[in-house]
């Protein structure tokens, strides 16, 4: 399977702990991104990357959390002292090309922090 | 600010009966339009976008999509409803012009229901 994986698909947490998740992008793909969806609402924008250039970050993003994507290939985003606020699935996109093409979405790490 | 409204929560159709799910969109510039779709425990999957060119727009799983600028919606719709259509419909928009460099601005979700 050659699509957008992320690990671990689940983590159960506790309230302080730090958290780090992965993506692997889809190998050609340029542009990295990652959102974060809660029950009953569309995914939410949280940063991107192009190539290893983090590039934008959303107001969701507090200085808790952080991402990085050296060499440009996987991504990671950690979140510092989880609150249970944090808890929703994360997701990660890859997209080829310009600012039209269509993302790509990968499974999802659902974070409960209990 | 861009935005996008799913007005209705969930759409109820019968098998075969055709399919409507409805998206308003509000951008500065000229909007870039997607339809995604959720299945349980999957990852959002594309189905079709609008950039420019002919309003309507055909995608996968035999949906298509109509884009109308001066009603600002995007509705999403397929001929003959099959009960494996049922899942999650998200439509997304992200604007044109400069600004952000590709995040998608996605509505709330709209929930389809298809009875045998």
């Amino acid at each position: 399977d050659t699509g957008v994986s992320q690990d671990p698909r689940h983590k159960i947490t506790k309230r302080g702990q730090n958290v780090t998740f992965r993506c692997d992008p889809i190998s050609e793909h340029n542009r990295l991104y990652w959102y974060r969806q809660t029950l009953g609402q569309g995914p939410e924008f949280l940063t991107y990357f192009q190539n290893e250039a983090q590039l934008e970050k959303s107001r969701l993003l507090s200085d808790r959390f952080s991402a990085e994507r050296p060499k440009g290939s996987f991504s990671t985003l950690e979140i510092q002292r989880t609150e249970q606020g944090d808890s929703a699935m994360y997701l990660c996109a890859s997209s080829l090309g310009d600012q039209v093409g269509e993302q790509y979405f990968g499974p999802g790490t659902r974070l409960t922090v209990t | 600010a861009q935005s996008v409204a799913q007005p209705e929560d969930q759409v109820n159709v019968a098998e075969g009966n055709p399919l409507t799910v409805k998206c308003t969109y509000s951008v500065s510039g000229n909007p870039y339009l997607f339809w995604y779709v959720q299945y349980p425990n999957r990852g959002l999957q594309f189905l079709l976008k609008y950039i420019t060119g002919d309003n309507l727009v055909k995608g996968s799983y035999g949906f298509e999509a109509e884009f109308n600028k001066s009603q600002t919606s995007f509705h999403l719709k397929k001929p003959s409803a099959l009960v494996s259509d049922s899942a999650l419909y998200f439509c997304a928009v992200r604007d044109g012009y400069g600004g952000s460099q590709g995040n998608l601005i996605f509505g709330k979700g709209t929930k389809l229901s298809v009875k045998p």
